[in-house]
């Protein structure tokens, strides 16, 4: 069965709303989350690591203030997209690595489309 | 940029035959991994292949690892039209948790 939940699978929103993306651990507890986001034919880039109880680390190029990630329990993470533009339409996968494990895990994805 | 490269960007060939898709990294690496995406959905893990290991085998998969060049290759034996779908390296970088992905290879293969 899934090992990761992510929600919504895909959004439409207006210009300047926000939209917040879950990401859920189902099986385990996941200490560190992953967020990546992907442009249409193209790979995937790391946006942040987002580990629990504590501030999320952004890689160079990611606005902070605009992909707000949250990762209040160990069992779940949030991106939140702030007054999206057409620009962040994109494909956001989260990745969970097990507690000790090793083991990496991947959401199903989120494809967000701005109007 | 971090990211690997990966080639070809795009590769066509017709079922029976095989692919082959190369990956080249810049950092020391704990593991290489090779994922599938098919069209607009989520990422399916394929192989991975540790630092210390040379070759790997999965069914019709098989998977090199050269850390002396930096480069990873997977083949794919005997190819069928349900292999069509995006393939992407990933790199596990030296002491970090980071999973850094190749900018992938789009595989068809005709019927």
């Amino acid at each position: 069965g899934a090992v990761v939940s992510q929600h919504p699978s895909w959004v439409i929103c207006k210009s300047g709303t926000s939209v917040k993306i879950e990401c859920r651990s189902l099986d385990f507890q996941a200490t560190t989350m992953f967020w990546y986001r992907q442009f249409p034919k193209q790979s995937l880039m790391l946006m942040a690591t987002s580990n629990e109880g504590s501030k999320a680390t952004y890689e160079q190029g990611v606005e902070k203030d605009k992909f707000l990630i949250n990762h209040a329990s160990l069992t779940l993470s949030t991106l939140t997209v702030t007054s999206a533009h057409p620009e962040d339409s994109s494909f956001y996968i989260c990745r969970l690595e097990g507690s000790g494990t090793g083991e990496l895990f991947f959401g199903e994805g989120s494809r967000l489309t701005v109007l | 940029s971090q990211q690997g490269e990966e080639d070809p960007q795009a590769l066509s060939i017709q079922e029976g035959e095989n692919a082959t898709m190369n990956c080249s990294y810049k950092t020391s690496i704990n593991n290489l991994q090779w994922y599938r995406q098919n069209s607009g959905r989520g990422l399916v893990h394929l192989i991975l292949i540790r630092s210390n290991e040379r070759e790997k085998h999965s069914g019709r998969l098989r998977v090199t690892l050269d850390t002396s060049k930096k480069s990873s290759s997977l083949l794919i034996t005997a190819s069928r039209a349900a292999d069509t779908a995006s393939y992407f390296c990933a790199t596990a970088p030296y002491n970090t948790d980071k999973l850094i992905f190749g900018t992938g290879t789009r595989l068809q293969v005709f019927p």
